[in-house]
């Protein structure tokens, strides 16, 4: 049973450029949760997708967005890049309803230089 | 506004010895609260949640006590192993069994010696 996968697991950005981050949900799970990890810290939650929609979002600018496809997968998008967004960026899957429990994947490392 | 904090950023302790990680949150509202292990390059781990209407949980090795009264959580390790040092987050949420928002501190670090 393949749990909660991430890609890249590392990139390199300049400053003002896009990025985008791709997530694959544990089997079973059909909701998406992204998190922000900067070093030393704890996650920092951005958004939730759930039925393709954004369900809950954090404290986070319109640079910040994300889409959820039919298969559950989901992207994470990121605009006008900064130096601040070079961080751990952590993709969790959990059922919708039912049993709780977030599962984390491995995380993709962004640089922004 | 919200918070989930840790009262020690670091915990070295010797091999089979026990092992207590602290936490203090404050939102009164939460319905679960969370303990994950993150090992380096990897995500959060989940070890073990409660629900706020219980005070103590156990697991493997593992026991996590809650006490709503001071707002205050702890994870205790037992015969703590060299494959525990990690850096450990407590977390906590509200709406748990639709995927509520985790909300974490900022984590200890956990050194096994062996």
């Amino acid at each position: 049973d393949a749990g909660v996968t991430q890609s890249p697991t590392h990139l390199i950005k300049t400053r003002g450029q896009q990025v985008t981050l791709r997530c694959s949900p544990k089997s079973g799970h059909d909701t998406v949760s992204w998190y922000q990890q900067a070093l030393g810290q704890g996650p920092q939650f951005i958004f939730q997708y759930y039925e393709e929609e954004e369900r809950q979002r954090g404290n986070f600018p319109d640079r910040f967005s994300g889409h959820q496809f039919p298969n559950y997968s989901s992207e994470l998008n990121v605009n006008a890049l900064l130096l601040g967004d070079s961080a751990l960026y952590l993709c969790a899957s959990s059922p919708g309803t039912g049993a709780g429990g977030q599962y984390f994947g491995p995380g993709t490392r962004l640089t922004v230089t | 506004g919200e918070s989930v904090g840790l009262h020690l950023p670091t915990l070295s302790v010797q091999e089979g010895d026990n092992s207590i990680i602290n936490c203090a949150y404050s939102n009164s509202a939460s319905d679960y609260f969370i303990w994950y292990k993150q090992e380096s390059g990897k995500g959060p781990q989940f070890i073990i949640d409660i629900r706020s209407n219980m005070d103590k949980r156990q697991g493997q090795r593992v026991t996590v006590l809650l006490n709503k009264t001071v707002k205050h959580l702890s994870l205790q390790i037992a015969a703590t192993q060299p494959g525990d040092s990690a850096v450990y987050f407590c977390a906590e949420t509200r709406d748990y069994n639709q995927g509520g928002k985790l909300i974490f501190g900022q984590g200890t670090e956990l050194s096994v010696k062996p």
